[in-house]
């Protein structure tokens, strides 16, 4: 079972929107709309952003959105703010093995 | 509000056994929520171990399968984990989670970091 693919960093400035995406397979991301999206600052406890693809739990910030397309699932945080500099991942229900594979992190910095 | 706090020793000796507890606070162990447990190395991204159900069904994460155990007390509103034949490799933040029948987890324990030790 193979960690889903981010990219290892994105960066933006303030204001600015910026995506970060999460690939997988079929297995995975492509046939199950299970994804989640988490954020971590340094040293702390991963926070949910995003859940089943597009929705949003009460309380976080309508700056962060999801999609999907394919095997591939996108991460936009809008309108980048300081605070929005962190790690990011994301997870997926997988086919056939464990309930949940998580994907390799994304450094999102904020210029 | 949903809490969870791990708690252990921080450090277990090579070939060992490593044994946290997760005291769970404001939901019932016994709600329609499974109990998760995720790593994460220093320096390095997640790994979700494994879950408990309140009714004591188990999944787990195929690569670590062989060495852990996951079990549920529900007079105590905890469950626990346990991984054996510990390395190196097994140096980690453990965190406890809960989680949403497969869609999500949230919220997450503050995470408590567990040295192997030779």
């Amino acid at each position: 079972q193979s960690a889903l693919t981010q990219p290892a960093s994105v960066s933006g400035s303030p204001g600015q929107a910026i995506t970060v995406s999460c690939t997988g397979t079929s297995n995975d991301v492509g046939n199950y709309n299970l994804v989640s999206w988490y954020r971590q600052h340094p040293g702390k406890a991963p926070k949910l952003m995003i859940y089943e693809v597009n929705k949003r739990p009460s309380g976080v910030s309508n700056r962060f959105s999801g999609s999907k397309s394919g095997n591939t699932a996108s991460l936009t945080i809008s309108g980048l703010q300081a605070e929005d500099e962190a790690d990011y991942y994301c997870c997926s229900f997988a086919r056939g093995t464990s309930p949940y594979v998580f994907g390799t992190g994304t450094m999102v910095t904020v210029l | 509000q949903v809490q969870l706090q791990e708690s252990g020793p921080g450090v277990v000796k090579a070939s060992g056994t490593l044994s946290l507890t997760c005291a769970v606070s404001g939901d019932s162990i016994s709600s329609t929520m499974w109990w998760s447990w995720v790593r994460q190395p220093p320096g390095k991204g997640l790994e979700w171990i494994g879950e408990i159900y309140h009714s004591g069904s188990t999944n787990y994460n195929p690569s670590l399968r062989s060495r852990v155990t996951i079990s549920i007390d529900k007079s105590k509103n905890q469950f626990s984990l346990k991984v054996s034949s510990v390395t190196a490799a097994d140096t980690a933040v453990y965190y406890c989670a809960r989680g949403f029948a497969i869609s999500a987890i949230d919220p997450w324990g503050q995470g408590t970091l567990v040295t192997v030790s030779s």
